[in-house]
């Protein structure tokens, strides 16, 4: 497989339920970042890490718990969610080298997460 | 902070014309850099066009071009010849950051229509 892919690409759970999602790059990118995009807002930056190590929490809270095994790979654990975290979150990485000389953020499909 | 807004929430165009998607940004940095990603209805953000703060010329790729006044901090995206498969939603951004993991601040998008 070849850039960013996510899974699952649906997932409905309960607010009582813990789920992750998944993240794995494969374009040898160094920085890989999570974003939240809900209904009519614009997309927020939520974590960004940089060779496993995170350089950026953007004030989320605690229920969303990221996790960077490695450079290629980046997890999103969840647990006890509510119903307005509700949204598409969408894994990115870049870093050098890369297929580009903009060395613009590469997304994957997402993540479509509904909470009841 | 930085800033970047998009006014225009949805836009129209028929098949074949040009249309020019509005982007005003905000920073007190002397180096930044522009993007502009696509997003279809499946949710993945694509990556169309970059303009660097220092470049002299417009950025152009292939349908897409970038309208970049400085002075007035603006960077419009042109597409010309409109096609079905460019109705989609445009997002606008800057970058935050000048090493391999900066961070990304998005406009509020705009979703553009092209009617047969």
């Amino acid at each position: 497989e070849t850039g960013v892919t996510q899974t699952p690409r649906h997932l409905v759970m309960g607010m009582t339920n813990k789920k992750s999602l998944k993240c794995e790059q494969h374009l040898g990118h160094n920085a890989m970042y999570w974003y939240k995009q809900s209904a009519k807002k614009p997309l927020e930056l939520m974590f960004v890490y940089n060779f496993k190590e995170q350089t950026e929490n953007n004030s989320v809270p605690s229920r969303f718990s990221p996790e960077c095994p490695n450079s290629s790979h980046l997890f999103l654990h969840l647990h006890t969610l509510q119903p307005e975290d509700s949204a598409l979150y969408l894994c990115a990485s870049t870093g050098t080298p890369g297929p580009s000389s903009y060395n613009e953020q590469f997304f994957g499909p997402g993540t479509r997460l509904t909470v009841l | 902070a930085q800033k970047i807004t998009q006014t225009q929430p949805g836009m129209f165009v028929q098949e074949k014309e040009a249309v020019t998607l509005d982007c005003t940004y905000d920073t007190s940095d002397p180096s930044y850099g522009l993007f502009w990603y696509k997003q279809p209805s499946s949710g993945e953000m694509i990556f169309l066009i970059y303009q660097g703060s220092y470049d002299q010329q417009n950025a152009t790729e292939g349908r897409y071009s970038l309208n970049f006044q400085k002075a007035r901090k603006s960077a419009n995206l042109v597409i010309s010849a409109s096609q079905l498969g460019d109705s989609a939603m445009y997002f606008c951004a800057m970058r935050e950051g000048r090493d391999s993991s900066y961070k990304l601040i998005f406009g509020s998008g705009t979703r553009l229509l092209v009617r047969p």
